[in-house]
């Protein structure tokens, strides 16, 4: 059974850093696309960083220089490393399964259940 | 970054309604359009993907369409549990973006 658990969520002042994990279950994210996608307080959902399986990695504009998606094959996990956090990053952060099929068809079939990020002094 | 925008923001409908949501790309996006439903306080669960395939376990009454830069989603016979937020999002670009959402409310 696929799953995902995000962890590292938590209260930091404007300025700071956080780093979330999303540990899997089920399938290597290694082989696999990974994503992260957050959700502001009653707004929408935002995707924020991709990971490809190759190693290739991008980002939303609105996060670009500020944070970092990685991932750590021994302990089957994926990251985001937040740095110079912003009240507009308040959220709760998905991570989720980025499937590729095809040349460009990307979609998110495994969500976890999400970790909320609150910046504010 | 391509933007993705879906009609209408909010809807009321009845159990029993046919339903249908839109979204339309700035550019062309072929057919790499996916939909997704969300109910408070849960993470997004994936209905259609590449704009027309129904995910493995969703129920036959959601269908998608559509290609280019316009896309539907119908949901042919309301039930009281498809009453959530409904996205689209694309995968064209790199650069992955969601629409803003559709809010499905009961009448």
């Amino acid at each position: 059974e696929v799953q995902l658990v995000e962890s590292g969520g938590g209260l930091v002042q404007p300025g700071g850093s956080l780093r979330l994990s999303c540990a899997a279950s089920g399938f290597t994210v290694s082989s696999n696309y990974m994503s992260w996608v957050r959700q502001a307080p009653g707004k929408g959902l935002e995707w924020v960083s991709v990971i490809y399986s190759g190693g290739s990695t991008y980002y939303a504009d609105s996060v670009k220089g500020r944070f970092t998606i990685s991932r750590d094959n021994s302990k089957n996990t994926l990251y985001l490393q937040m740095n110079s956090l912003r009240a507009e990053d308040t959220a709760v952060y998905y991570c989720a399964r980025s499937h590729r099929a095809g040349l460009s068809l990307i979609y998110f079939d495994y969500w976890g259940q999400g970790t909320l990020v609150t910046v504010s002094s | 970054d391509i933007q993705m925008t879906q009609s209408p923001s909010s809807l009321s409908a009845s159990v029993g309604d046919r339903v249908t949501i839109t979204c339309r790309a700035s550019q062309s996006i072929s057919s790499y359009l996916n939909w997704y439903q969300q109910k408070p306080g849960k993470a997004p669960k994936l209905l259609i993907y590449a704009a027309s395939s129904l995910q493995s376990g969703v129920p036959s009454r959601f269908s998608g369409s559509g290609s280019g830069t316009d896309f539907t989603l119908t949901i042919s016979s309301l039930q009281p549990e498809d009453f959530a937020t409904y996205y689209c999002q694309q995968s064209y670009s790199t650069l992955l973006t969601f629409g803003q959402g559709t809010r499905l409310e009961i009448k």
